[in-house]
């Protein structure tokens, strides 16, 4: 599968924890994109690299944080959970730098705290 | 701030019947739009973006600066349009992150 993917699909864990999230974008692609889908918030836009540089910034926590590494794959890395952090994360990957062109979405991780 | 607003939650109509969904905008820069579509047990997809005026699947979107709108729109609506759909607006200035309305679950039913 040459699409995003995203590790695990399901992680299930306690409040105050801490977890890594895990995306390897297209091939070919140099930005990648996180976004948290909550049922009361939607899809909201967290944080953006480009070519392992942090672009953009959006509601990101702060003790949310991401990286991208050399080999252009990211990790989100949520730390002292809540409850309120249940929810999907989906990454997505664009070539960027072209005028009007499109992201591409992995199939998301469903963290649930308990 | 920019926004987008898809008013409605969900949306039932009957196959073969036209179907418009709503989206509504807040920007002050240049709006660049997008429709995003999750079948079910599928990822989140690009349909159409505006820029291209393209009819995708049969819909069709136009963006009214007047009305700062971007609804979807398709004459026939096809049990296999039945999906979640995302309304999604690209900001100017660098990053080409997206802001999302919270979408709109549309049933077409037989």
């Amino acid at each position: 599968d040459s699409g995003v993917t995203q590790t695990p699909k399901h992680l299930i864990t306690a409040t105050g924890q801490r977890v890594t999230l895990r995306c390897s974008p297209r091939s070919g692609d140099l930005s990648v994109y996180w976004y948290q889908q909550s049922l009361d918030q939607g899809l909201q836009f967290l944080i953006q690299y480009y070519n392992g540089e942090e672009r953009a910034k959006g509601n990101i926590l702060e003790r949310f944080s991401a990286q991208q590494f050399p080999d252009l794959h990211s990790e989100l890395n949520l730390s002292s959970l809540e409850l309120g952090d249940s929810a999907l994360y989906f990454c997505a990957s664009s070539v960027d730098g072209v005028l009007y062109n499109e992201q591409f979405f992995g199939p998301g991780t469903r963290l649930t705290v308990l | 701030a920019q926004r987008v607003t898809q008013p409605e939650k969900l949306l039932s109509v009957f196959k073969g019947a036209p179907v418009e969904l709503k989206c509504n905008y807040s920007y002050s820069g240049s709006p660049e739009l997008f429709w995003y579509v999750q079948y079910s047990r599928q990822r989140l997809q690009l349909l159409l973006r505006h820029i291209s005026r393209e009819s995708i699947k049969g819909f069709t979107a136009d963006l009214n600066k007047g009305e700062t709108s971007f609804h979807l729109k398709k004459p026939f609506a096809q049990e296999e349009d039945s999906a979640m759909y995302y309304c999604a607006l690209k900001l100017q200035g660098g990053s080409e992150k997206l802001v999302f309305g919270k979408g709109t679950k549309l049933t077409v039913n037989p």
